[in-house]
């Protein structure tokens, strides 16, 4: 079973403010997704990333695939009260169905 | 708005009890994915029906069924209800199978077993 990892669980942050946030798992994954879910809402995907070494840049979130492609992370620059939200990444299981790790819960505060 | 349409938003019953999710696809999608959503197992899959047909299976128990009917919703039956079954249930589509593209997710159906 391929197993993902996420780091923290919980972070609360003052707006304005860096944070990074990881994806790990033991082994190696052919490609990595990161969502987005809000309160009473679905996940969204943010990005995907598919080869090691990767580093992929949305406005202020920056996403790094690491070289082994067993882990990942994300980067906010500046964060916002608008990126509060579970982080959650994911990747292809057993049964090549997405299977998705524990994710991080943001709060940025104003 | 993903296009992916789940009902009811909300839903409250008691242990023992049977319930029906239901879920509408994005429009041209074939593949629909059912994923559980708890504080303690994170957004576990389910199972996965690709037009019509049943194509994988996860963490499904036994006391839980699902299909894929010919206009391609997709409803999800809970029975035997129990305590543990409270969660958010998911509805996911993408346009084919097997799929590790993007998941188009419903707002979800919040179940509440008393």
């Amino acid at each position: 079973t391929q197993l993902l990892e996420q780091s923290p669980q919980f972070l609360s942050i003052q707006e304005g403010e860096n944070l990074t946030v990881y994806c790990n798992s033991s082994s190696v994954f052919s490609s990595l997704q990161w969502y987005r879910q809000e309160p009473g809402e679905g996940p969204v995907l943010l990005v995907t990333v598919v080869t090691g070494g990767e580093v992929k840049k949305l406005k202020r979130l920056t996403f790094q695939f690491g070289d082994a492609r067993k882990d990942s992370s994300l980067h906010i620059t500046a964060a916002q009260p608008g990126d509060t939200g579970l982080y959650l990444c994911a990747g292809p299981g057993s049964a090549r169905q997405l299977t998705f790790g524990s994710g991080t819960q943001l709060t940025v505060l104003p | 708005d993903s296009g992916v349409t789940q009902t009811p938003k909300h839903l409250i019953t008691a242990t023992g009890q049977r319930v029906t999710l239901r879920c509408s696809p994005r429009s041209g999608d074939l593949s629909v994915y059912w994923y559980q959503q708890s504080l303690d197992q994170g957004l576990q899959f389910l199972i996965q029906y690709y037009n019509g047909e049943e194509r994988a299976k996860g963490n499904i128990l036994e006391r839980f069924s699902a299909q894929q009917f010919p206009d391609l919703h997709s409803e999800l039956n809970l029975s035997s209800l129990e305590l543990g079954d409270s969660a958010l249930y998911f509805c996911a589509s993408t346009p084919g199978s097997p799929n590790t593209g993007e998941l188009f997710f419903g707002e979800g159906s919040r179940l509440t077993v008393l």
